[in-house]
């Protein structure tokens, strides 16, 4: 399976909003409503910050969302704040029945 | 509250095996999928496998199909990687993590090392 394409970095000032961008195929993203989006603090175990495409974990902030378009799923980040730089990876089931990860998207806060 | 503790890593030579562990506690360890997920010095998160609740289904990456083995002791709350025929590239910290299903690695254990060198 080949991995997601995520942009490798992203950047924003505090207060700002950035959307990191996850492409697919049509045999993982474009057909299955289940695209999850994680935050990895390097050193730290990962966090899922978003699961089927949009739904936020109990204790994770409304200033992260996710959305879906065709075969490529949206994180979008509002109000930035220090804490947010971080690495983030998305992640889809897939029609062999695996799970497939983006590459990654290190997440810089000016 | 949730724990994941994954042990049994450590230096290995290539091509022998080693098998790692994860003890669950704070949930019901048999009614969860449950995944192995890794990532290599400097690289990325890659999915490695994942175990049905009962352990009835198992799929894993291409990169370890027919090396890696993953199984389940419900009686145990422990989930387990085989791994055999270790290779350099399988060098990475191995997290284990609770399933959302079979589709979703939702929560995640601290993770453990391996390193596969000669």
């Amino acid at each position: 399976q080949s991995a997601l394409t995520q942009p490798a970095s992203v950047s924003g000032s505090p207060g700002q909003s950035i959307t990191i961008s996850c492409t697919g195929t049509s045999s993982d993203v474009g057909v299955y409503n289940y695209v999850s989006w994680y935050q990895h603090h390097p050193g730290k175990a990962p966090k899922l910050m978003i699961s089927d495409v949009s739904n936020r974990p109990s204790g994770v902030s409304n200033r992260f969302s996710g959305s879906k378009s065709g075969n490529t799923a949206s994180l979008t980040i509002s109000g930035l704040q220090a804490e947010d730089e971080a690495d983030y990876y998305c992640s889809s089931y897939t029609s062999s029945s695996t799970v497939v990860f983006g590459g990654g998207t290190k997440l810089t806060v000016l | 509250q949730v724990q994941l503790v994954e042990s049994g890593g450590g230096v290995v030579l290539p091509g022998r095996s080693l098998r790692l562990s994860c003890a669950a506690s704070g949930f019901t360890f048999s009614s969860y999928a449950m995944h192995w997920v890794r990532q290599a010095p400097g690289k990325g998160l890659e999915w490695v496998a994942v175990i049905s609740y009962d352990g009835s289904n198992k799929y894993y990456a291409d990169s370890v199909k027919g090396r890696f083995t993953i199984s389940r002791d419900n009686s145990k709350n422990t989930l387990y990687l085989q791994m055999n025929s270790l290779r350099p590239e399988d060098t990475a910290v191995y997290y284990c993590a609770r399933g959302k299903g079979l589709m979703t690695a939702h929560l995640w254990g601290q993770g453990t090392l391996v390193t596969v060198s000669s």
